[in-house]
């Protein structure tokens, strides 16, 4: 089974400073990783993904976030933040492939809200 | 048009009622979910179906009953709704068998049980 763990539930910043928002993952099995957006009274929007390759993953409003194998983590950053990201992240994981009672199953983290100041 | 729709948006029911919360996709994928999230948990897995013929419960089924009518269509029903299924319901669409492991969601459905 997997279990994902978002360090922060709520994260502050100021209107263009730069942003992490943490995630770890723990499995038995390699994963595929995401991060989805949820922005106020909304449904969930795929930010990124990493299924293989370059361990640096780019996605849309100019996040990103980087896979590390070792740490078992999948943080999200952006350089610079605007009032516009103010929103709930979700970092979430599935076991590639076929077969075990997980597949196809994603499991969820349990959110950061991320507020942005002016 | 949205590729995964829900109706009802917003529901307010009474405890010991039945109620329905459908969900229909046109993204022909053939996987479908239904998930609810409560503040601070993140989105649970309530039910899913890999295809018309294929039912499973996820980790909060109790109390929840689903309907795979067509590939394009999962209902969730809630037999005799409680407060505490008070929550927001989403569903869900993929197609790992297109190389879609990422989840497709709904707008959500805001449902209160008084």
């Amino acid at each position: 089974a997997q279990s994902v763990t978002q360090l922060d539930s709520q994260v502050p910043v100021f209107e263009e400073a730069p942003v992490e928002l943490r995630c770890n993952y723990s499995s038995s099995v390699s994963v595929y990783l995401f991060w989805y957006v949820q922005y106020p009274n909304q449904g969930l929007q795929l930010l990124l993904k990493y299924l293989s390759g370059s361990t640096l993953v780019k996605g849309i409003n100019g996040f990103e976030a980087e896979f590390n194998k070792s740490q078992t983590s999948f943080h999200l950053r952006k350089p610079s933040v605007h009032i516009s990201d103010t929103a709930e992240y979700f970092c979430a994981v599935i076991p590639p492939g076929a077969g075990g009672t997980s597949y196809g199953k994603l499991t969820f983290g349990q959110g950061t809200i991320l507020t942005v100041h002016p | 048009d949205a590729d995964v729709t829900q109706t009802p948006r917003n529901r307010i029911t009474k405890t010991g009622k039945r109620i329905m919360l459908e969900c229909s996709q046109t993204k022909g994928h053939d996987r479908m979910y239904w998930y609810r999230q409560d503040p601070g948990l993140g989105l649970r897995l309530i039910y899913y179906s890999f295809d018309v013929k294929d039912i499973n419960k996820g980790e909060i089924s109790d109390g929840y009953s689903v309907s795979r009518q067509a590939q394009a269509k999962f209902s969730l029903s809630l037999e005799s709704a409680i407060p505490n299924q008070t929550a927001l319901y989403f569903c869900a669409t993929s197609d790992p068998g297109q190389g879609v492991y990422e989840q497709y969601f709904g707008p959500g459905t805001r449902l209160t049980v008084t």
